[in-house]
Parts: C-alpha cells; sequence; structure tokens
C-alpha cells in the first residue's frame, strides 16, 4: 500500500459529462502530481501542485482542470468529455519539496475513466 | 515528442535467467533516471533509479547501467522470477527541478516457468 487513495476505482460515463477524480496524498506530502495512461502511451504527465499551488503544467487539456485543497487532497476535474479521454488516471505524491530533485513517487491505485 | 523511449513494448525471459530492459532519452540535461514497476490494477511502484554521476547502481536482484554518451539506461535483473512479470516504465527528471518525472511507454516482461 502505497498510502495514496484515489476515488472511485471506476468510473463509467458519456461524452459530454463532466466528472471529478479524487486523491488523497500520503500523510506529510505536500506533492501531488496527476499522470493519464492510455492505451498505448506510457504516464503522461498532468499537472503539479505543491501545498496547495499549482507548480508544474505537462500536457493538460484546457478541458481539464485540477486543484489542491489546505487538507492537501487534490482533485482532478474532467469535463466536456471525448471518447478519447477513456484513460487510467493516476495520482501520485511525494515528499516536501522545495526546488530539489524528485527522488521517488508515490502512486494511487488510479482511476479507470471509461467514456462511452 | 517522446523524450524518453522504450522500444520494446514486451519482452519474455526464462525463469531464472537474466532480464534485460532498456531505456534511451533524448535530453541531454536529464540528470536522473528512475525505473518503476506496475502490477495490474496497481499504481507503478519505484523500483532502482541511478544519478548522472553514477554509471551503476544495484540493489539486490536488480542493477540499473547508465550510458550518458549514447543516452541509454538498462535495467538488469538477475536471476528472473515469476514474480518480475510486470510492466517496468523507465523515467527521467532534472536536477533542481521537482515538477516532473517524464516516463517512457513501459515494456511489459514475462516470466516463462
Amino acid at each position: 500500500d502505497s498510502g495514496v487513495t484515489q476515488t472511485p476505482k471506476h468510473l463509467i460515463t458519456a461524452t459530454g459529462q463532466r466528472v471529478t477524480l479524487r486523491c488523497s496524498p500520503r500523510s506529510g506530502d505536500l506533492s501531488v502530481y496527476w499522470y493519464q495512461q492510455s492505451l498505448d502511451q506510457g504516464l503522461q504527465f498532468l499537472i503539479q501542485y505543491y501545498n496547495g499551488e499549482e507548480r508544474a503544467k505537462g500536457n493538460i487539456l484546457e478541458r481539464f482542470s485540477a486543484q489542491q485543497f489546505p487538507d492537501l487532497h487534490s482533485e482532478l476535474n474532467l469535463s466536456s468529455l471525448e471518447l478519447g479521454d477513456s484513460a487510467l488516471y493516476f495520482c501520485a505524491s511525494s515528499v516536501a519539496s522545495r526546488r530539489g530533485r524528485i527522488e521517488k513517487l508515490f502512486f494511487g491505485s488510479g482511476t479507470q475513466l471509461s467514456v462511452l | 515528442d517522446q523524450q524518453v523511449k522504450q522500444n520494446s513494448p514486451s519482452l519474455s525471459v526464462q525463469e531464472g535467467r537474466i532480464s534485460i530492459l532498456n531505456c534511451d532519452y533524448t535530453n541531454s540535461m536529464f540528470d536522473y533516471f528512475l525505473w518503476y514497476k506496475k502490477y495490474p490494477a496497481e499504481g507503478p511502484t519505484f523500483l532502482i533509479s541511478i544519478s548522472s554521476i553514477k554509471d551503476k547502481n544495484e540493489d539486490g536482484r536488480f542493477t540499473v547501467f547508465l550510458n550518458k554518451s549514447a543516452k541509454h539506461l538498462s535495467l538488469h535483473i538477475v536471476p528472473s522470477q515469476p514474480g518480475d512479470s510486470a510492466v517496468y516504465f523507465c523515467a527521467a527528471s532534472f536536477m533542481n527541478r521537482d515538477d516532473k518525472i517524464i516516463f517512457g511507454k513501459g515494456t511489459r516482461l514475462h516470466i516463462l516457468p
């Protein structure tokens, strides 16, 4: 058990809908990362938050947004869903970091999103 | 543009033999490399890492080799065991940047009995 909790584990929805994925990081970890894994893609970095503030953006669509709350849990909001958004979405957390190197990410077990 | 490339989608190895998983990267600014292992229905878990100041790091059955001039790293598993069957992701990051780790597409390793 990595200590990172993601809910829900599975989500089935229709095109055009909006969903929210939730992540609770490991106790003490201030950084939260979101990754997307599609069928033939690796882990695509979406966005990172550190202690409530957005730290970095990757290949995140404008239809997607995220936030990190004061209790450090994070939510990834996906709107106007398309068939191609079907993927496994992972949340990860790491030990508190200012501008040092990430040495480890601890991943949750993911949310499988199916857009029909 | 795929900055971290794992060109073999899958690999089958006999139990007890050596498994060698390869990874290439394009950005010479990467200075820290990691391998993650993923079982079905689970998130990736950290396996082993190496800094660019080293060319080898060993942890039990797992050894990672780094060839900076070729921008290539490899993960050796000796001896291979059935529990090693999983997807292995190569990843890279930059010095003094904690914003992201860039992953390859992964290699699925099958350990044959």
